[in-house]
């Protein structure tokens, strides 16, 4: 998707061990996200950035981190991987926080075995 | 998330016939409703969205409607094409930061 890019696309990790995603984007967008998608949950808010250094608990947080030093990259780690967060991760951008579109990424599929 | 409820989960349609996906919301002073479609593979893309301030919204083939005393808000896709397959999502922004949030989801299958 034109502007904001995630990495990697894939990752198989093994249980217990630190895995970070990172989302890219070009468009100097304020707000940034990260979103897991899985069957029958849709897509669940984990974090999310409001500005440089600014970050906020979604919905779903637990055994989630993330950092923003700069406008244009939002890292989510987590700290110690469980099979239950097998999922696919997505990163979302917004201008404004809820009154337009989010633009998302392309997703990463994260399998911790 | 429990805030927004969304139906079918699942929706199979003949080629040329139409499809409505139905949507409902929590709060009533959410006022922003944007509608995703999601291919398999790719990222959900923005393909309509509607303001509390208006009742129906079309572009092209796709439409929205919103009804706020219901509190619900429909997709609507005429004349299906096998392209229209795909996961569709609804949100809503909700009170007090007004942050989107997802619906669960609807897998629409255009049959050739």
């Amino acid at each position: 998707d034109a502007g904001i890019t995630q990495s990697p696309r894939h990752k198989v990790t093994e249980t217990g061990t630190p895995v970070t995603l990172r989302c890219h984007q070009t468009e100097n967008h304020r707000y940034m996200y990260w979103y897991r998608q899985d069957p029958g949950h849709g897509l669940r808010l984990i974090h999310y950035s409001y500005g440089v250094k600014d970050t906020d608990k979604g919905e779903v947080s637990d055994g989630y981190s993330v950092s923003r030093s700069k406008t244009e990259d939002f890292l989510l780690t987590l700290e110690s991987a469980t099979s239950s967060q097998t999922s696919v991760y997505f990163c979302a951008i917004s201008a404004t926080f809820g009154d337009y579109g989010y633009t998302f990424g392309s997703g990463t599929r994260l399998t911790v075995v | 998330g429990e805030n927004v409820e969304q139906h079918p989960s699942t929706l199979s349609v003949q080629e040329g016939d139409s499809a409505v996906i139905k949507c409902t919301y929590s709060d009533s002073a959410s006022n922003y409703f944007p509608w995703y479609k999601q291919e398999l593979g790719k990222g959900p893309q923005l393909i309509i969205d509607i303001r509390s301030n208006v009742g129906e919204k079309k572009d092209q083939r796709i439409a929205v409607t919103l009804n706020k005393t219901a509190k619900h808000f429909s997709l609507h896709i005429t004349e299906t094409q096998p392209e229209d397959s795909a996961v569709y999502f609804c949100a809503a922004s909700i009170p007090p930061d007004y942050k989107l949030s997802f619906g669960a989801g609807t897998t629409v299958t255009v049959r050739a």
